[in-house]
């Protein structure tokens, strides 16, 4: 069974403080893993797909990696307004149409 | 481009109840994916539609059903409500299922 491990569960970061969040996997045969930032009270919002070991993506003050066996989400000096919960998921190759695995996410709070 | 689409956005009911929520996906997105989120279990996927057809199930009891039409619009349906159904209900749209999904802004579900 596919399973995804998020570390830290918090973070508390100072306003251009910038931090790594890890996202640990196991799957068989990973179809694609992907980020997502989650407000209070709203759905996931779509951040990067990774899709093979290697393989880097970055949007503003996010970057997302990856390796065979986990995923790392680098905040560079981060605003306040990055405060969000982050979540990865990833999808397997067999028998997982339209199924996500998500893990527990790391909720992270940037103070002024 | 508009995105998912979910209706009602929140619903009180009390327990032995039934419930019907809806969703509209990305425009061309002929898969779609419903998820319960809890605070205890985190994000959950509950079933995956696609061509009218369910292709993929989580571990959840036969309570909770679905189906989709031909214009790719999904339903869920919850009977006979349990207290620990309470949760965010997401639903998710890709192209085929084994891509990138978007989420739309989720119903909020009480039972009482």
């Amino acid at each position: 069974e596919d399973q995804v491990t998020q570390s830290p569960e918090a973070l508390r970061l100072q306003e251009g403080e910038s931090s790594s969040l890890n996202c640990s996997y196991t799957v068989s045969g990973l179809r694609g893993l992907f980020w997502y930032r989650q407000d209070p009270g709203k759905g996931p919002e779509f951040l990067f797909t990774l899709y093979s070991a290697g393989e880097e993506k970055e949007k503003e003050r996010l970057k997302a990696t990856l390796t065979k066996k986990e995923s790392f989400l680098h905040i560079t000096a981060p605003k306040p307004e990055d405060s969000a919960t982050y979540l990865c998921a990833v999808q397997g190759s067999t028998d997982s149409w339209g199924k996500l695995q998500f893990g527990a996410g790391t909720q992270v709070v940037v103070t002024p | 481009k508009a995105g998912v689409t979910q209706t009602p956005r929140y619903l009180i009911k009390t327990r032995g109840q039934q419930v019907t929520l809806s969703c509209s996906p990305i425009s061309g997105h002929r898969s779609v994916s419903w998820y319960q989120q809890t605070p205890g279990q985190g994000l959950q996927f509950l079933f995956e539609y696609f061509s009218e057809t369910q292709r993929n199930k989580g571990n959840f009891p036969g309570r909770f059903s679905g189906r989709q039409f031909s214009n790719s619009r999904s339903e869920m349906n919850v009977s006979t409500l349990e207290l620990g159904d309470s949760a965010l209900y997401l639903c998710a749209s890709s192209r085929t299922g084994g891509e990138t999904q978007y989420f739309g802004p989720g119903t909020r579900l009480l039972v009482l």
